[in-house]
Protein backbone atom coordinates (compact mmCIF):
# COMPACT_ATOMS: atom_id res chain seq x y z
CA UNK A 1 0.00 0.00 0.00
CA UNK A 2 1.68 3.30 -1.07
CA UNK A 3 1.69 6.00 1.86
CA UNK A 4 1.52 10.12 -0.25
CA UNK A 5 3.60 9.93 -3.08
CA UNK A 6 4.80 14.00 -3.97
CA UNK A 7 6.23 15.03 -6.90
CA UNK A 8 8.94 16.42 -8.04
CA UNK A 9 10.84 15.83 -4.96
CA UNK A 10 12.92 18.52 -5.48
CA UNK A 11 12.78 22.25 -7.93
CA UNK A 12 14.35 25.72 -8.79
CA UNK A 13 12.40 28.03 -10.12
CA UNK A 14 13.41 32.11 -10.63
CA UNK A 15 11.56 34.72 -9.24
CA UNK A 16 8.32 36.06 -10.67
CA UNK A 17 7.46 32.48 -12.38
CA UNK A 18 4.98 29.98 -11.70
CA UNK A 19 5.10 26.02 -10.16
CA UNK A 20 2.70 23.35 -9.62
CA UNK A 21 3.08 20.81 -6.81
CA UNK A 22 1.64 17.10 -7.02
CA UNK A 23 0.34 14.44 -4.52
CA UNK A 24 -1.40 11.26 -4.66
CA UNK A 25 -3.12 10.79 -1.43
CA UNK A 26 -3.10 7.38 0.83
CA UNK A 27 -5.09 4.38 -0.24
CA UNK A 28 -8.38 5.43 0.49
CA UNK A 29 -7.96 8.57 1.84
CA UNK A 30 -10.31 11.18 0.55
CA UNK A 31 -9.12 14.50 1.77
CA UNK A 32 -5.45 16.25 1.46
CA UNK A 33 -3.92 19.10 3.18
CA UNK A 34 -0.70 21.61 2.10
CA UNK A 35 1.60 22.61 4.14
CA UNK A 36 5.22 24.74 3.87
CA UNK A 37 7.66 24.24 6.11
CA UNK A 38 10.48 27.02 6.05
CA UNK A 39 14.01 26.20 6.92
CA UNK A 40 14.17 25.34 10.59
CA UNK A 41 10.54 25.65 11.25
CA UNK A 42 7.47 23.95 11.64
CA UNK A 43 4.61 23.27 9.12
CA UNK A 44 2.41 26.05 8.16
CA UNK A 45 -0.90 25.39 7.00
CA UNK A 46 -2.03 26.43 3.62
CA UNK A 47 -5.18 24.95 2.64
CA UNK A 48 -7.31 21.52 3.01
CA UNK A 49 -9.36 19.91 -0.16
CA UNK A 50 -12.44 17.74 0.37
CA UNK A 51 -14.73 16.90 -2.03
CA UNK A 52 -12.89 18.48 -4.94
CA UNK A 53 -13.50 21.79 -2.80
CA UNK A 54 -11.09 24.02 -0.47
CA UNK A 55 -12.43 23.52 3.05
CA UNK A 56 -10.08 25.72 5.37
CA UNK A 57 -7.30 27.81 4.51
CA UNK A 58 -4.46 28.88 6.11
CA UNK A 59 -2.88 32.79 6.28
CA UNK A 60 -1.58 32.27 3.06
CA UNK A 61 -2.19 35.10 -0.24
CA UNK A 62 -4.14 34.36 -2.86
CA UNK A 63 -1.13 33.01 -5.28
CA UNK A 64 -1.04 29.99 -3.58
CA UNK A 65 -4.29 27.90 -4.86
CA UNK A 66 -5.36 24.19 -5.25
CA UNK A 67 -7.31 22.14 -7.03
CA UNK A 68 -8.15 18.26 -6.23
CA UNK A 69 -9.04 16.08 -8.51
CA UNK A 70 -11.85 13.05 -8.65
CA UNK A 71 -9.27 10.08 -7.87
CA UNK A 72 -8.44 12.72 -4.59
CA UNK A 73 -4.92 13.57 -6.05
CA UNK A 74 -4.37 17.11 -5.66
CA UNK A 75 -1.92 20.31 -7.05
CA UNK A 76 -0.80 22.82 -5.42
CA UNK A 77 -0.02 26.14 -7.60
CA UNK A 78 1.90 28.92 -6.66
CA UNK A 79 1.88 32.23 -8.91
CA UNK A 80 4.25 34.83 -9.13
CA UNK A 81 6.92 33.46 -7.08
CA UNK A 82 8.98 34.92 -4.11
CA UNK A 83 12.33 34.25 -2.56
CA UNK A 84 10.63 33.52 0.57
CA UNK A 85 8.44 30.72 -0.93
CA UNK A 86 11.84 28.66 -0.54
CA UNK A 87 10.64 25.94 1.35
CA UNK A 88 9.71 22.33 1.57
CA UNK A 89 5.93 21.74 0.50
CA UNK A 90 4.13 18.82 2.03
CA UNK A 91 1.05 17.19 1.45
CA UNK A 92 -1.13 15.17 3.83
CA UNK A 93 -3.97 12.81 3.41
CA UNK A 94 -6.63 12.02 5.49
CA UNK A 95 -9.51 10.13 6.01
CA UNK A 96 -12.93 11.98 6.91
CA UNK A 97 -14.96 10.33 9.99
CA UNK A 98 -14.73 9.37 13.68
CA UNK A 99 -11.90 7.46 14.71
CA UNK A 100 -9.92 8.49 11.73
CA UNK A 101 -8.39 11.44 12.93
CA UNK A 102 -5.03 11.37 11.63
CA UNK A 103 -3.00 12.90 8.90
CA UNK A 104 -0.23 10.76 6.93
CA UNK A 105 2.04 13.26 5.27
CA UNK A 106 4.30 12.44 2.34
CA UNK A 107 8.01 13.68 2.10
CA UNK A 108 7.77 16.96 0.28
CA UNK A 109 9.24 18.55 -2.37
CA UNK A 110 11.81 20.55 -1.99
CA UNK A 111 11.36 24.48 -3.68
CA UNK A 112 14.26 27.16 -4.14
CA UNK A 113 13.55 30.04 -5.43
CA UNK A 114 16.25 32.23 -6.92
CA UNK B 1 0.27 30.49 16.91
CA UNK B 2 0.89 27.29 17.97
CA UNK B 3 -0.98 26.43 21.28
CA UNK B 4 1.89 24.53 23.15
CA UNK B 5 5.14 24.72 24.80
CA UNK B 6 8.10 22.74 24.63
CA UNK B 7 11.25 22.80 25.28
CA UNK B 8 13.98 23.47 22.22
CA UNK B 9 15.90 20.38 22.67
CA UNK B 10 16.27 17.25 24.81
CA UNK B 11 18.84 14.48 24.70
CA UNK B 12 18.56 10.96 25.68
CA UNK B 13 20.54 7.81 25.92
CA UNK B 14 20.10 5.07 23.66
CA UNK B 15 17.83 2.76 25.78
CA UNK B 16 16.49 4.73 28.07
CA UNK B 17 13.25 6.38 27.98
CA UNK B 18 12.74 9.76 26.53
CA UNK B 19 10.18 11.84 28.57
CA UNK B 20 8.94 14.63 26.30
CA UNK B 21 6.94 17.71 27.94
CA UNK B 22 4.16 19.26 26.57
CA UNK B 23 2.63 22.18 28.36
CA UNK B 24 -1.10 23.14 26.87
CA UNK B 25 -2.35 25.42 29.73
CA UNK B 26 -4.98 26.99 27.18
CA UNK B 27 -6.64 23.65 25.82
CA UNK B 28 -10.61 23.30 25.30
CA UNK B 29 -12.80 20.68 26.98
CA UNK B 30 -12.64 18.97 23.68
CA UNK B 31 -9.41 19.36 21.74
CA UNK B 32 -6.73 16.42 21.81
CA UNK B 33 -3.32 16.21 22.71
CA UNK B 34 -1.34 14.89 19.50
CA UNK B 35 2.31 13.83 18.90
CA UNK B 36 4.11 14.05 15.72
CA UNK B 37 7.57 13.36 14.72
CA UNK B 38 9.52 14.32 11.60
CA UNK B 39 12.70 12.48 10.99
CA UNK B 40 15.02 14.87 9.14
CA UNK B 41 14.28 15.20 5.21
CA UNK B 42 10.84 13.30 5.78
CA UNK B 43 7.44 14.36 6.30
CA UNK B 44 5.83 14.38 9.93
CA UNK B 45 5.08 11.42 11.07
CA UNK B 46 1.69 10.22 13.39
CA UNK B 47 2.74 8.87 16.79
CA UNK B 48 0.15 8.97 19.28
CA UNK B 49 -2.95 11.56 20.28
CA UNK B 50 -5.70 11.27 23.26
CA UNK B 51 -8.21 13.65 24.77
CA UNK B 52 -8.11 12.71 28.39
CA UNK B 53 -6.73 8.90 29.29
CA UNK B 54 -3.84 7.96 29.03
CA UNK B 55 -2.96 6.40 25.72
CA UNK B 56 0.05 3.92 24.85
CA UNK B 57 0.55 1.90 21.32
CA UNK B 58 3.46 0.51 19.97
CA UNK B 59 5.39 3.99 19.46
CA UNK B 60 4.63 5.30 22.53
CA UNK B 61 2.77 6.29 25.87
CA UNK B 62 0.66 9.22 26.21
CA UNK B 63 0.59 10.83 29.66
CA UNK B 64 -1.68 13.88 30.21
CA UNK B 65 -2.29 15.16 33.48
CA UNK B 66 -5.56 15.61 35.24
CA UNK B 67 -6.16 19.03 34.54
CA UNK B 68 -5.49 18.55 30.91
CA UNK B 69 -2.53 21.42 31.10
CA UNK B 70 0.10 19.52 30.55
CA UNK B 71 1.13 16.02 28.94
CA UNK B 72 4.73 13.62 28.67
CA UNK B 73 5.38 11.82 25.52
CA UNK B 74 7.43 8.30 26.65
CA UNK B 75 9.90 6.30 24.31
CA UNK B 76 10.36 3.62 26.66
CA UNK B 77 13.64 2.35 25.12
CA UNK B 78 14.54 5.50 22.45
CA UNK B 79 16.74 4.17 19.99
CA UNK B 80 19.04 6.08 17.72
CA UNK B 81 16.45 5.92 14.99
CA UNK B 82 13.93 7.92 17.11
CA UNK B 83 16.49 11.43 16.77
CA UNK B 84 13.63 13.79 15.37
CA UNK B 85 11.96 16.76 15.90
CA UNK B 86 8.80 16.08 17.93
CA UNK B 87 5.57 18.09 17.94
CA UNK B 88 3.16 18.28 20.39
CA UNK B 89 -0.46 19.59 19.14
CA UNK B 90 -4.07 20.62 20.26
CA UNK B 91 -6.92 20.34 17.70
CA UNK B 92 -10.22 19.30 17.46
CA UNK B 93 -11.93 17.13 15.79
CA UNK B 94 -14.45 17.03 13.07
CA UNK B 95 -14.85 17.53 9.64
CA UNK B 96 -12.20 19.48 8.00
CA UNK B 97 -10.29 19.95 11.35
CA UNK B 98 -8.28 16.93 10.74
CA UNK B 99 -6.02 18.33 8.14
CA UNK B 100 -5.71 21.48 9.58
CA UNK B 101 -2.77 21.33 12.41
CA UNK B 102 -0.85 24.46 13.77
CA UNK B 103 2.48 23.38 14.28
CA UNK B 104 4.94 25.12 17.32
CA UNK B 105 8.51 24.24 16.81
CA UNK B 106 8.82 21.35 18.34
CA UNK B 107 10.93 19.18 20.86
CA UNK B 108 14.75 18.39 18.83
CA UNK B 109 15.33 15.13 21.03
CA UNK B 110 19.12 13.44 20.09
CA UNK B 111 19.71 9.75 21.14
CA UNK B 112 23.23 9.49 21.65
CA UNK B 113 25.20 5.78 21.62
Amino acid sequence: DAGVTQSPTHLIKTRGQQVTLRCSPKSGHDTVSWYQQALGQGPQFIFQYYEEEERQRGNFPDRFSGHQYPNYSSELNVNALLLGDSALYLCASSLVGRGKEKLFFGSGTQLSVL
Amino acid sequence: DAKTTQPPSMDCAEGRAANLPCNHSTISGNEYVYWYRQIHSQGPQYIIHGLKNNETNEMASLIITEDRKSSTLILPHATLRDTAVYYCIVTVHGSGNTGKLIFGQGTTLQVKP
